[in-house]
Parts: structure tokens; C-alpha cells; sequence
């Protein structure tokens, strides 16, 4: 019974290029949420999903920033044009419906930007 | 609008003995959701313990218990007979029910280091 899987855990994008982090929910999860780590932060909500629809963007920066939970696949964090502020952990996290006692988080990816 | 606030960045304890990490909350929401999450140096998000709003009795998990003073608006976590594993990033997080999406809102959270 695998976990939330996040790939890589590890990337490393030199300035202007694209970062694309990829989530597979546990089995049987349909919802998706994004979150981001500053270093000595604590997480910061980014994105909610839905198999197919974006529910909750209101913590995405305007710019650059995108997300996707297709039918079939993983979702998909893609950071357009990187720049050195974000570097960050990037975290996914997975339910099978809006849980009442929080869902689970894969563990991680840390994206740095050089 | 939440917020969480966390106002201890570093604790230390002796090994085997019990802490506890503060937290305090603001929402206007009548009906909350408040959780607990240890993140080790490896960098994962590990769940230690949730507590609703509504809930009569504090809760336990183990070692871990949270101290919930709803008039305060304090969720403290105690670690009891603590352990070297201990040794950990601490966050606290909040959720309110009138937010259908469920999101999750951190404080910046109390390293913990556990001496031998």
C-alpha cells in the first residue's frame, strides 16, 4: 500500500528554466493538495484538485505557476521560468474525499534553483 | 482570517522526560479542525495527532496528547518520556470547516531537540 509518491526528491533548474514536480495520489485518492516550504517556514497551502478540475488555486502565485490533476497519471507542479526565490520544498498531499482529519503527505521535493 | 502562531522556534529536553510545544490559534470559525505534524530531518510530513472543535475530551495518541483550552484558543502538544527520536521540526496547523476546501494553515513551527 504505497504512500503519496512524489517525484523527483530532488531537482536542481538553473534560472529561466522549467521545473515540473509530479504527485501520485495513494490508491484510491481523488483529491490533491500543493503545498510549499520556505526554508525555516512552515507550509503554505498552493493548490487544491479534483480528478480534472482545479477546486482551490487561491494560495498560486498568479505567474508562472500552474497545476493539473488529470483523469489518468499523476498531477503535475510546473513552475515556468524559474527564479532563485523559488526554491522551496514542494509538498503533495492526498484524500480520498475532503477528509475531517487531514490527509496525507508524500515526502516532498526540494527544488533549488541556481 | 486563520492563523496559527507558534512562538517557541527551539526547545531542548532532557531524554525521558515530558515537553510541551505551545500553539495558539485565531479563526472565526465556529468549527475547526487542529493537528500536529513532527517533520525529521529527512524532511517528511509525518500526522502525530488532530483534535475537533467540538471534541469533549483532549486528544491522545500515544505519547502524544494535545492540551486544548478552547477559551484560550490553545492547542499545546505534550510529548511525554521523550525520546532521542524526538528530535524533530513540530508543526501545528489548523483547519476550519466553513473552508470547503479543506486546506490546511501552519504556524512556523518549534524545533525540538531531545539531549541524551
Amino acid at each position: 500500500n504505497a504512500g503519496v509518491m512524489q517525484n523527483p526528491r530532488h531537482l536542481v533548474r538553473r534560472r529561466g528554466q522549467e521545473a515540473r514536480l509530479r504527485c501520485s495520489p495513494m490508491k484510491g485518492h481523488s483529491h490533491v493538495y500543493w503545498y510549499r516550504q520556505l526554508p525555516e517556514e512552515g507550509l503554505k497551502f498552493m493548490v487544491y484538485l479534483q480528478k480534472e478540475n482545479i477546486i482551490d488555486e487561491s494560495g498560486m502565485p498568479k505567474e508562472r505557476f500552474s497545476a493539473e490533476f488529470p483523469k489518468e497519471g499523476p498531477s503535475i507542479l510546473r513552475i515556468q521560468q524559474v527564479v532563485r526565490g523559488d526554491s522551496a520544498a514542494y509538498f503533495c498531499a492526498s484524500s480520498p474525499q475532503p477528509q475531517e482529519k487531514g490527509y496525507t503527505f508524500g515526502s516532498g521535493t526540494r527544488l533549488t534553483v541556481v | 482570517a486563520q492563523k496559527i502562531t507558534q512562538t517557541q522556534p527551539g526547545m531542548f529536553v532532557q531524554e525521558k522526560e515530558a515537553v510541551t510545544l505551545d500553539c495558539t490559534y485565531d479563526t472565526s470559525d465556529p468549527s475547526y479542525g487542529l493537528f500536529w505534524y513532527k517533520q525529521p530531518s529527512s524532511g517528511e510530513m509525518i500526522f502525530l495527532i488532530y483534535q475537533g472543535s467540538y471534541d469533549q475530551q483532549n486528544a491522545t495518541e500515544g505519547r502524544y496528547s494535545l492540551n486544548f483550552q478552547k477559551a484560550r484558543k490553545s492547542a499545546n502538544l505534550v510529548i511525554s518520556a521523550s525520546q532521542l527520536g524526538d528530535s524533530a521540526m513540530y508543526f501545528c496547523a489548523m483547519r476550519g470547516r466553513m473552508d470547503s476546501s479543506y486546506k490546511l494553515i501552519f504556524g512556523s513551527g518549534t524545533r525540538l531537540l531531545v539531549r541524551p
